[in-house]
């Protein structure tokens, strides 16, 4: 157990279904983090929120959406994804976004898969 | 940005053999971890070694940081040791973990 909760584990979704991720930790942490990891890939880091910054990589397309309510949950918002977008989504958490032992705990991640 | 390679890709080692997994990155670190990825997906934190060396049981991890590289070292291999080693590190101008493409380690009975 590492602090960083993951729903759902597993999850299946139509190209036209619109469907949300959500993590929590329980770490007392103040930034968070959403990773992609596909299939022989490295894990890509695709949002960073913390209570300083929300820190938005361009390259991820406008179907993912983030939310960040308050510094223990974050949730991904789907929508009209492509089957490419199949993967595992993983969401960390780290005391702060910058600077010394800023140790990043992650969830058991959602493997999702685009029909 | 910053570079990092693993080596080797893939490791298949028989119970009870030791193991050097190596991590090169290509520019100033101010965080580097170790993780294990279990056949699950979960990321399990095993290092925080941005410089330095650090033992915990069977595992143990060395970075040089002027030179480079970290090393993570498991001594007498179990079955359970199965799974994808992965080297991260930020950089220190930044905040966000730069991930190498990971270790496939396999042990076998």
């Amino acid at each position: 157990e590492t602090g960083v909760t993951q729903t759902p584990r597993h999850l299946v979704m139509g190209m036209t279904n619109k469907k949300s991720l959500k993590c929590e930790q329980h770490l007392g942490h103040n930034a968070m983090y959403w990773y992609k990891q596909s299939a022989k890939k490295p894990l890509e880091l695709m949002f960073v929120y913390s209570l300083e910054e929300r820190v938005e990589n361009n390259s991820v397309p406008s179907r993912f959406s983030p939310e960040c309510p308050n510094s223990s949950h974050l949730f991904l918002h789907l929508h009209t994804l492509q089957p490419e977008d199949s993967a595992l989504y993983l969401c960390a958490s780290s005391p702060r976004t910058s600077g010394a032992k800023n140790i990043q705990y992650f969830g058991a991640g959602t493997r999702l898969s685009v029909l | 940005g910053i570079q990092v390679e693993q080596s080797p890709p893939d490791l298949i080692l028989q119970e009870g053999a030791n193991s050097t997994l190596r991590c090169n990155f290509s520019d100033s670190v101010n965080n580097l971890q170790w993780f294990h990825q279990n056949p699950w997906g979960q990321l399990i934190n095993l290092f925080y070694i941005p410089s330095g060396t650090k033992q915990n049981g069977r595992l143990s991890a060395t970075t040089v940081a002027t030179e480079r590289y970290s090393l993570l070292y498991i001594s007498s291999s179990q079955t359970t040791d199965s799974g994808v080693y992965f080297c991260a590190v930020g950089e220190t101008s930044g905040s966000r973990l730069t991930f190498g493409e990971g270790t496939q380690l396999t042990v076998n009975p």
